[in-house]
C-alpha cells in the first residue's frame, strides 16, 4: 500500500545550526501533514502541522514545507539546541473520505545534536 | 490540547498472560486510537476506539488479540491477550483534536513480554 517515508534515518548537527529533516509521501490525496517530536522513553508531542493548501507554515523555530508536485515535507529547526535531540516523524491524514482521520507515519528520523 | 495519561506506564509480563492498558484523557474527545510502536520502530495503528459501539481494527489487528472498550469518552482500554515476546513494544493511545485531524498522544506503555 502507499506509505510514508523519510531519506535520512540518523542526521547528526553542531548546536546552533540549522536541521533539514525530510520526508516523502506517495499518496496524492492526502490532505494533512503533521510533524511530531518523539524523546526517549516518551510519546510523539505535536510539533506543526500543514494542509494541502498551502506550502509553508512557521512555528516557533520551526518551518514546514510541502512540495505537493514531488510530494515531499520537511521540517526546517532554527538554531538547532540539545533539546531537539530525538526522533522526529512525519505522518500523513488521507482525509475523512480517504482515511476517516486516521494517520499514517513515517519510519523517523533520529535527530542528534552535538555540541 | 487535552492532558492524556496511560497505566501502566511500563511493565514486564511472562507470555500467554494478558494485559489491559488504561487510557484517560482530562475531557471528552470524539475519537481515541491505538497504535503500536515496536522497538526502534515507527507508530502502527491498531484499531480505532468507538464510543458505545466495537472498535475498528486495521488489517492484521483483530479484536481476539487486541480487544478494545471505549465506555464513555474520556477512557479506553487496550488488551493484549495471549503475550508472546513478539508483543513485546510501546503501546500508544492517542485523541483527535477539535479540527478532527490532529492528534495528541499519551506517554505510552512500554511492555516487555518475556
Amino acid at each position: 500500500g502507499e506509505s510514508v517515508g523519510l531519506h535520512l534515518p540518523t542526521l547528526s548537527v553542531q548546536e546552533g545550526d540549522n536541521s533539514i529533516i525530510n520526508c516523502a509521501y506517495s499518496n496524492s490525496a492526502s490532505d494533512y501533514f503533521i510533524w511530531y517530536k518523539q524523546e526517549s522513553g516518551k510519546g510523539p508531542q505535536f510539533i506543526i502541522d500543514i494542509r494541502s493548501n498551502m506550502d509553508k507554515r512557521q512555528g516557533q523555530r520551526v518551518t514546514v514545507l510541502l512540495n505537493k508536485t514531488v510530494k515531499h515535507l520537511s521540517l526546517q529547526i532554527a538554531a538547532t539546541q540539545p533539546g531537539d535531540s530525538a526522533v522526529y516523524f512525519c505522518a500523513e491524514n488521507f482525509g475523512p473520505t480517504g482515511g476517516g482521520n486516521k494517520l499514517t507515519f513515517g519510519t523517523g528520523t533520529q535527530l542528534k545534536v552535538e555540541l | 490540547s487535552a492532558v492524556i495519561s496511560q497505566k501502566p506506564s511500563r511493565d514486564i509480563c511472562q507470555r500467554g498472560t494478558s494485559l489491559t492498558i488504561q487510557c484517560q484523557v482530562d475531557s471528552q474527545v470524539t475519537m481515541m486510537f491505538w497504535y503500536r510502536q515496536q522497538p526502534g520502530q515507527s507508530l502502527t495503528l491498531i484499531a480505532t476506539a468507538n464510543q458505545g459501539s466495537e472498535a475498528t481494527y486495521e488489517s492484521g489487528f483483530v479484536i481476539d488479540k487486541f480487544p478494545i472498550s471505549r465506555p464513555n469518552l474520556t477512557f479506553s482500554t487496550l488488551t493484549v491477550s495471549n503475550m508472546s515476546p513478539e508483543d513485546s513494544s510501546i503501546y500508544l493511545c492517542s485523541v483527535a483534536g477539535t479540527s478532527r485531524d490532529t492528534q495528541y498522544f499519551g506517554p505510552g506503555t512500554r511492555l516487555t513480554v518475556l
